[in-house]
């Protein structure tokens, strides 16, 4: 079975610069997490989708973040325009439905903002 | 909001030596997990815990989760180099429904 894919792994940009990262998660899997992971802390949640629709992005800083899963399938995640604090790791998780939360991760993303 | 208090934050020890995590909660959980994350990758499922008082082992790890589902433990015997890495709770259900919420993670250090 394949696992979550992530792309890119790494990204570095200038600040005021807009990226954006892909998710494809595990075939079947209806709930879609995007993570931000800050080194050496937990991961924090910023979008949680159950099939294309949001359940909770209450810690998703919307004047500069935005994200989509259109076919609730594969995912985007956009940043624009970067700050030097949104230097972390962008994490995507799925698991099968939104009542087990037994997540899989991918590899994540490391964005760098120069 | 639900919240997950990890402690240490950080646990540097022996090969050979045992170690305890712990995960703790004011809010109850419908079921806890903990992950092992390793530089550069995503965390790791390791096991999930439904049950409050039960009990899972895998090998040199043996994971509890509270009478109240509200805490739970983590316990490595004898570590090795090769359990060095990031532990993570998260606790899932309860309150937030359909939520994964992750506590601050424990990073242990084995030297050989």
């Amino acid at each position: 079975e394949a696992g979550v894919a992530q792309s890119p792994r790494y990204k570095i940009i200038e600040k005021r610069q807009s990226v954006a990262f892909w998710c494809n998660p595990i075939s079947g899997h209806a709930t879609l997490y995007w993570y931000q992971q800050i080194l050496g802390q937990g991961p924090k949640l910023l979008i949680q989708f159950q099939n294309n629709g949001v359940v909770d992005d209450s810690q998703l800083p919307k004047d500069r973040f935005s994200a989509e899963r259109l076919k609730g399938v594969d995912s985007t995640l956009k940043i624009q325009p970067a700050k030097l604090e949104d230097s972390a790791v962008y994490l995507c998780a799925s698991s099968w439905a939104q009542e087990n939360t037994e997540a899989f991760f991918g590899q994540g993303t490391r964005l760098t903002v120069v | 909001t639900q919240l997950l208090e990890q402690s240490p934050q950080f646990l540097s020890i022996q090969e050979g030596e045992n170690l305890t995590v712990y995960c703790n909660s004011s809010s109850v959980f419908s079921s806890l997990q903990w992950y092992r994350q390793e530089p550069g990758e995503g965390p790791v499922l390791l096991v999930t815990v439904v049950t409050g008082g039960e009990v899972k082992k895998l090998k040199r790890l043996t994971f509890q989760f509270g009478d109240a589902r509200k805490d739970s433990s983590l316990h490595i015997t004898a570590a090795q180099p090769g359990d060095t890495g990031l532990y993570l709770c998260a606790g899932g259900g309860g309150t937030s429904y359909g939520k994964l919420t992750f506590g601050q993670g424990t990073i242990l250090t084995v030297h050989p």
